[in-house]
């Protein structure tokens, strides 16, 4: 098994750009989520999905969009970029509510 | 907002020595993970405490909860230079999905 799988591992873009990041996972895990990491801030929860053709929005979600299509693929999208989401992105899932994460190995995002 | 907040923020040892590091969170939680974070990578899962378990061990790791105090600590034991990295809890608050709140971490670091 891959796990979590995240592209790019790295992006610039210039302010007002739009681009998606990828997240997929093949461990038929339903529980799925982006979460952005930030010098000094720990983790916080862009949005997460619990299973096909169900989301939700988590701590920071302006300016970010999700969809999930399949069990495997999780995308997040941002709609006009801006430099104050220059950051590490996480995608995650997990089998079931109240269990570990697995984590992606993250994309690093510059916005300029 | 964060619900999880680890102490001490940098903690520096010698190979062999114990590492201690604590959560405090503010809410009631169905249980309490532990992550580490290698530099520049992903998180990966060290272990899981639920809410009425009082201590759990894995390997060379040590997890307390004290849910009156709404604390945990977490131990490693005989520490090697390989443990530097940063640790991070989280807490499924009670949510009913599978979402994690992550504190700001613990960074530390093992000198040979």
């Amino acid at each position: 098994n891959a796990g979590v799988t995240q592209t790019p591992k790295f992006q610039v873009l210039k302010t007002g750009q739009s681009m998606t990041l990828q997240c997929a996972q093949d461990m038929n895990h339903e529980y799925m989520s982006w979460y952005r990491q930030d010098p000094g801030m720990g983790l916080r929860l862009i949005h997460y999905s619990v299973g096909a053709g169900i989301t939700d929005q988590g701590e920071v979600p302006n300016g970010y969009n999700v969809s999930r299509s399949t069990t495997e693929d999780f995308p997040l999208r941002l709609l006009s970029a801006a430099p104050s989401q220059t950051s590490v992105y996480f995608c995650a899932s997990s089998p079931r509510t109240n269990y570990e994460q697995y984590f992606g190995p993250g994309t690093r995002l510059t916005v300029t | 907002s964060q619900q999880g907040e680890e102490d001490p923020q940098a903690l520096s040892i010698q190979e062999g020595e114990n590492a201690t590091m604590n959560c405090s969170y503010k809410t009631s939680i169905n249980n309490l993970q532990w992550y580490r974070q290698n530099s520049g990578r992903g998180l990966v899962h060290l272990i899981l405490i639920r809410s009425n378990e009082r201590e759990k061990h894995s390997g060379r790791l040590r997890v307390t909860l004290d849910t009156s105090k709404k604390s945990s600590s977490l131990l490693i034991t005989a520490s090697r230079a390989a443990d530097t990295a940063s640790y991070f809890c989280a807490t499924d608050m009670n949510s009913g999905y599978s979402t994690l709140t992550f504190g700001k971490g613990t960074m530390l670091l093992v000198s040979p």
